[in-house]
């Protein structure tokens, strides 16, 4: 049960499109659809911002996309806003009744 | 409205119990799996426990197995988690999650969190 890998922190201008990479392997990312995206401030209630892969809750702005190639899932942030600021971790289901989630990574909109 | 209310956290002994608790309301209990995602100080979320719509399957993460046991009663719309043989490395912030569907996807909801301090 190793981390999903993410980058640690990952920076954009206003306006500016920033991806963040999750990587895992064929027992978790690479095997399931079962991928998500949180958005989180410490302290508060984590928010999905994607699930499924690439699949957006209502209410989510869809300058938020996220995409898998292989072991490999990635968050898309497009016209990036100081709003967006905060941290993102990426989950996987990892198979018999468990789940993983990344590291972390810290958006800084500059 | 979806609701999760965690209880139970608090300051223990390495080596003490604690048995955390959360309060769903909003929805119906028996329909959806259920998780524990805790985050420690500076560290990030990590995946804790898991139980699925009857309590049939359940899974834990590698450092908390044998130690902690996760259950529901989905007639009260409560879930817990009965932590035993507490180390420090426990302390965190201990978030109830529910899940998008009866099995193990995304969280779709989450509590606003208990603190578990481990101290000596």
């Amino acid at each position: 049960q190793s981390a999903l890998t993410q980058p640690r922190s990952v920076s954009g201008s206003p306006g500016q499109s920033v991806t963040i990479s999750c990587t895992g392997s064929s027992s978790d990312v690479g095997g399931y659809k079962y991928v998500s995206w949180y958005q989180y401030h410490p302290g508060k209630a984590p928010k999905v911002i994607i699930y499924d892969v690439s699949k957006r809750p209502s209410g989510v702005p869809d300058r938020f996309s996220g995409s898998k190639s292989g072991n490999t899932a990635s968050l898309t942030i497009s016209g990036l806003q100081a709003e967006d600021e905060a941290d993102y971790y990426c989950c996987s289901y990892t198979g018999t009744y468990t789940m993983v989630f990344g590291g972390g990574t810290k958006v800084t909109v500059l | 409205e979806v609701q999760l209310v965690e209880s139970g956290g608090g300051v223990v002994r390495p080596g003490g119990s604690l048995r955390l608790s959360c309060a769903a309301s909003g929805f119906t209990s028996d329909d959806y799996a259920m998780s524990w995602v805790r985050q420690a100080p500076g560290k990030g979320l990590e995946w804790v426990s898991g139980i699925n719509w009857n309590g049939g399957r359940t899974g834990y993460t590698d450092s908390v197995k044998g130690r902690f046991t996760i259950s529901r009663d989905n007639a009260k719309k409560s879930l817990y988690l009965q932590m035993n043989s507490l180390r420090t490395e426990d302390t965190a912030l201990y978030f109830c999650a529910r899940h998008r569907s009866s099995g193990y996807d995304s969280f779709a909801y989450w509590g606003q969190g208990t603190l578990v301090t481990v101290s000596s």
